[in-house]
């Protein structure tokens, strides 16, 4: 099967720039979310959605940035403009609710951005 | 206060030997569950092992185990018989509660094993 498809695999970009992330989760799974990993914050939760909904996106920085997820398969995050301290591995994960609290997040392998 | 703490940076272990990674946690829910996390330097996160608060028995992957001690809110990582495949970051991660899916992780332990 399949995991978690994340790209690009490695984005470089200007400064002022927009980036976009693209995320096609498990298929079967109905919840979907972003991370954002660096050697200073660690693994920061940025936004999550069930059921293609955003439920929480407490964990989004700013206005910069937003996600969307127009159907099951499918999710953005765009940061517009980007700003050198966006660099960082961004991953995307998908999990399926009815396993309850045992339910797991499976990531995908990551997009690393590099703002200049 | 942390709700995950993983106190160790870093670790070195003998291949062939047993390690233990530690993991304290801090939630007054009773109803949650513990992950580990293992991030090789290719930077990929992988499942390891699932701990429930409910579990009546510590939970068991191949050579994984977790030490779950309820009473002092640790769910420490056993990998036995350590590999130079082992070599990786570990991230210990909780969810709280019911109905909500938000997984707190720590700050992880970078485990080198040596030849």
């Amino acid at each position: 099967d399949a995991g978690v498809i994340q790209s690009p695999r490695h984005e470089v970009t200007e400064m002022g720039q927009e980036v976009t992330l693209r995320c096609k989760p498990i298929s079967g799974h109905n919840s979907l979310f972003w991370y954002r990993q660096t050697m200073m914050r660690g693994l920061e939760l940025l936004i999550y959605f069930n059921n293609n909904v955003p439920i929480d996106d407490s964990g989004m920085p700013e206005d910069r940035f937003s996600a969307k997820m127009p159907n099951a398969s499918f999710s953005t995050l765009k940061i517009q403009p980007s700003e050198p301290r966006d660099s960082a591995v961004y991953f995307c994960a998908s999990s399926r609710t009815e396993t309850g609290m045992k339910e797991t997040q499976y990531f995908g392998p990551g997009t690393r951005l590099l703002v200049l | 206060a942390q709700k995950i703490t993983q106190t160790q940076p870093g670790m070195f272990v003998q291949e062939k030997e047993a390690v233990t990674l530690d993991c304290t946690y801090d939630t007054s829910d009773p109803s949650y569950g513990l992950f580990w996390y293992k991030q090789p330097s290719s930077g990929e996160m992988i499942f390891l092992i699932y701990q429930g608060s409910y579990d009546q028995q510590n939970a068991t992957e191949g050579r994984y185990s977790l030490n779950f001690q309820k009473a002092r809110k640790s769910a420490n990582l056993v990998i036995s018989a350590s590999q130079l495949g082992d070599s990786a970051m570990y991230f210990c991660a909780m969810r709280e509660g019911e109905g909500y899916q938000k997984v707190t992780f720590g700050t992880g332990t970078k485990l080198q094993v040596i030849p």
